[in-house]
Order: C-alpha cells, then structure tokens, then sequence
C-alpha cells in the first residue's frame, strides 16, 4: 500500500516548456486534489476531481490544466509554464466516508524551478 | 469566506518546553478542524482533527481543542522533542460538497537539543 505517489520528484524548465506532474493512489478514493505550496502562503488549491470524471477550479487555476484518468490517477499539466509557476507541488486524495472521512492525504510532493 | 491565521513562525524551543501554535479559523457554520504536520522533504500528515465544538484532537503528546466562542484551535504540547521539528499547518474543511481544505500560512518549529 503505497499510499499517494507523485512523479517527478524534481524538475527543472525553461520558460515556455510544457510538462506533466502525475500522480495515483491506491486507496480507492473518490477525491484528488493539486495543490501548491510557497514559502510563507501555505497550500493553495489549484484544482481538485470530486470524483472520478470531474473536475474543478480551486484558488490559483491559472497556467494549469489537469485530468482525472481513472479513479487512481491525477495529473497536472503546465502547457506552458513561467517562473511564477515555480512551486513545490503536492497532490492528495480523501474519501468522502469511511472511517477517515474528512482526512487528505498527502504526496511526497514535486519541486518544480521554472527558469 | 473561509480563513485560517496561524501565529508566524519560526517558533524555537529548547527540548521539554511547552508549546502553544495559535491559530484562528473564520467561516460560516461549524467547519472541520485540523492540524497537518509537515516533516522536511516530505508531505504533509494529519496530526489531529476535531470536528465539532469541544471536541479536542490529541495525537503523538499534540493536543487541540475546538472553541467555537473564539473561533480558535490551538496546538499545544507539553513537552516537545526535537523530532518534533517541523512545519505545523492549521486547516479547516468547508462544510459544503467540495471537500476542499482552506490551510493557515504555516508556522515553522525548531526544537534545539
């Protein structure tokens, strides 16, 4: 049970690049989430899948577009990135009853440098 | 709307010092409320949550209790360690069919030996 797995753990681009952050989870949730996390601002969500083939604008959608593939995967996509988008990236999953309902869990996270 | 204010960090403590983490919360209804924790290089874990006033979250010496009056939920801990070090988030989940979690800006901790 790996929990949520993010891929890549680092990256760096030039401006104007595109790119794909992935991440799945293999506890059956029915929610993800994308966050992003800079110094002093906390997490800020950029989207987030209710469920399995929705998907929704968070706080900071801009420059980001994303897709939930199946119930397990949600990515990420900068189709053009600049150097404001320069972040660490954290994906997370809930499950919307259950024992650990109201919990997120969290990713290890990609650091992303846009130069 | 939603908002969550955290004291601003760092906070440094010598071990086996009491600690207290403000945090203040504003939303509509009796949102969630929750404490993450964030190890460095790694994501974040929920330390503990309460999900109605009065209710305390206690995990791992960590406590929190959800006062409604002041709209707060403080992290304290008795007696820190120093692998208690880390970045503490508070968070609250809006009471709507979103799920989202609305996060504080985060406090550092450093705990010296």
């Amino acid at each position: 049970n790996a929990g949520v797995t993010q891929t890549p753990k680092f990256q760096v681009l030039k401006t104007g690049q595109s790119m794909t952050l992935q991440c799945a989870q293999d506890m059956n949730h029915n929610s993800m989430y994308w966050y992003r996390q800079d110094p002093g601002m906390g997490l800020r969500l950029i989207y987030y899948s209710a469920s399995e083939g929705t998907t929704d604008k968070g706080e900071v959608p801009n420059g980001y577009n994303v897709s939930r593939l199946n119930k397990r995967e949600f990515s990420l996509r900068l189709e053009s990135a600049a150097p404001s988008q320069t972040s660490v990236y954290f994906c997370a999953s809930s499950d919307q009853d259950g024992p650990n309902y109201n919990e997120q869990f969290f990713g290890p996270g990609t650091r992303l440098t846009v130069l | 709307g939603n908002s969550v204010t955290q004291m601003e960090g760092p906070v440094t403590l010598s071990e086996e010092a009491f600690l207290t983490i403000n945090c203040t919360y504003t939303a509509t209804g009796y949102p969630s409320l929750f404490w993450y924790v964030q190890y460095p290089g790694e994501g974040l874990q929920l330390l503990l949550k309460a999900t109605k006033a009065d209710d305390k979250g206690s995990n791992k010496g960590f406590e929190a209790t959800y006062r409604k009056e002041t709209t707060s939920f403080h992290l304290e801990k008795g007696s820190v360690q120093v692998s208690d070090s880390a970045v503490y988030f508070c968070a609250l989940r809006r009471m709507d069919s979103s799920y989202k979690l609305i996060f504080g800006s985060g406090t550092r901790l450093l705990v010296r030996p």
